[in-house]
């Protein structure tokens, strides 16, 4: 069975500085990845995804994510990040075939950008 | 489109009474989704029907736990008898396909006393 594990509970960053966070999976075969942010009170909202080719895969509000199949991570980045940026961030991982097996989130991490 | 469509967003009950949680998917997608998110347990698929049909429910907690989808347009999940353990933010999702992003409702807060 696939699982996803975001190692860090909470991040805080300073606003302007890079920000990272991470996510690796355990699946067997091709992975698809996603990540979600979830904003106070409000249902998860996508971000971006990966499904093959390029491993740095660019999405919405600025951030990226770089798919690393040897270390099986997916790290969430931002060049430069926002206080709006503050909220909780989901991975989740699917097989690419929907026979057996489920999509599966991280326990979330949760980003606080200090201004 | 207005997105998802949750109702009630705050539901409040006793234990033991059924409670019934409802969901208008975005028009046009095939996937529909069923996730309880608690503080212990994170976020938890419960079942996810294709054109309808329900695929899986292995996430589905207990006997207590239905979930029906009589037309594409329209999603219930049912708790009974409920149970103070079943306190949690029940969401609601929808995807165009198996693996395109979900469209995320808002969420039923339930609180079972």
């Amino acid at each position: 069975a696939q699982s996803v594990a975001q190692p860090e509970d909470q991040v805080n960053v300073a606003e302007g500085n890079p920000l990272t966070v991470k996510c690796t999976y355990s699946v067997s075969g091709n992975p698809y990845l996603f990540w979600y942010v979830q904003y106070p009170n409000r249902g998860l909202q996508f971000l971006l995804k990966y499904i093959t080719g390029d491993n740095l895969v660019k999405g919405s509000y600025g951030f990226e994510a770089e798919f690393n199949k040897s270390q099986t991570s997916f790290h969430l980045k931002k060049p430069s990040a926002l206080v709006s940026d503050s909220a909780l961030y989901f991975c989740a991982v699917s097989p690419r075939d929907n026979y057996g097996q489920n999509f599966v989130f991280g326990p979330g991490t949760r980003l606080s950008v200090l201004p | 489109d207005a997105g998802v469509i949750q109702s009630p967003r705050h539901e409040v009950t006793e234990m033991g009474q059924e409670v019934t949680l409802r969901c208008k998917p975005i028009s046009g997608h095939d996937y529909l989704f069923w996730y309880r998110q608690t503080m212990m347990r994170g976020l938890e698929l419960l079942i996810y029907f294709n054109n309808n049909v329900p695929i899986d429910d292995s996430g589905m907690p207990e006997d207590r736990f239905s979930a029906k989808m009589p037309n594409a347009s329209f999603s219930t999940l049912k708790i009974q008898p409920s149970e103070p353990r079943d306190s949690a933010v029940y969401f609601c999702a929808s995807s165009l396909a198996w693996l395109d992003e979900q469209y995320f409702g808002p969420g039923t807060r339930l609180t079972v006393t």
